[in-house]
């Protein structure tokens, strides 16, 4: 079946860095925009970032611009995403996703993997 | 950046009971907006799309409507597992943005 399994997430001090893995079975990662969304604890959604399906084209929100890196490895059906420079306001559950029908409407997430920025 | 409002925060109602939830937006969205679904504990499901197309597996009693700036989700007859948090989402200008939420609780 479709799946979506991120990795990565942990504790963090201010200032430290953090790969989030997103690992894709069940249907053809490669033909597929994909995009990491979170969550902050008792907030709502926040799309950080998408990429494109051959990954030449990245775009990003204001809060990710400058010290997140997004990327992705068609051949081993992964997502990626760096994170440097975290501070407490990336505390959050991130979650890996895409639309099947329509990239931009998300019917496929991963359960999320948790990041949490403290000192 | 658009801007997604959700009204209200709060909604108490009964099972059986109709439920309107309201998403006003910055500045048009055209009818790229899409409403989901989230449970405790759970990633966000995907309810309506395109403003008034239901996602597959959808229940009839849920419809979306509205253009521009100015969107309804309706839920016509609320079931037990209905109550939850809704958010809106524009995919017409990027940064895609959500809504904040509204809490459909159990009165």
């Amino acid at each position: 079946q479709v799946q979506l399994v991120e990795s990565g997430g942990g504790l963090v001090k201010p200032g430290g860095s953090l790969r989030l893995s997103c690992a894709a079975s069940g249907f053809t990662f490669s033909s597929y925009v994909m995009s990491w969304i979170r969550q902050a604890p008792g907030e709502g959604l926040e799309w950080i970032s998408y990429i494109s399906i051959s990954g030449s084209s990245i775009y990003y929100g204001d809060s990710a611009k400058g010290r997140f890196t997004m990327s992705r490895d068609n051949a081993k059906n992964s997502l990626y995403l760096q994170m440097n420079s975290l501070t407490a306001g990336d505390t959050a559950v991130y979650y890996c996703a895409t639309g099947s029908q329509n990239y931009y409407y998300i019917d496929v997430w991963g359960k999320g993997t948790t990041v949490t920025v403290s000192s | 950046e658009i801007v997604l409002t959700q009204s209200p925060a709060t909604l108490s109602l009964s099972p059986g009971e109709r439920a309107t939830f309201s998403c006003r937006a910055s500045q048009s969205v055209n009818s790229y907006l899409a409403w989901y679904q989230q449970k405790l504990g759970q990633a966000p499901r995907l309810l309506i799309y395109d403003t008034l197309n239901r996602a597959t597996g959808i229940p009839a009693r849920f419809r979306g409507s509205g253009s521009g700036t100015d969107f309804t989700l309706t839920i016509s007859s609320l079931e037990p597992e209905d109550f939850a948090v809704y958010y809106c989402q524009q995919r017409s200008d990027w940064p895609y943005t959500f809504g904040q939420g509204t809490k459909l609780e159990i009165k």
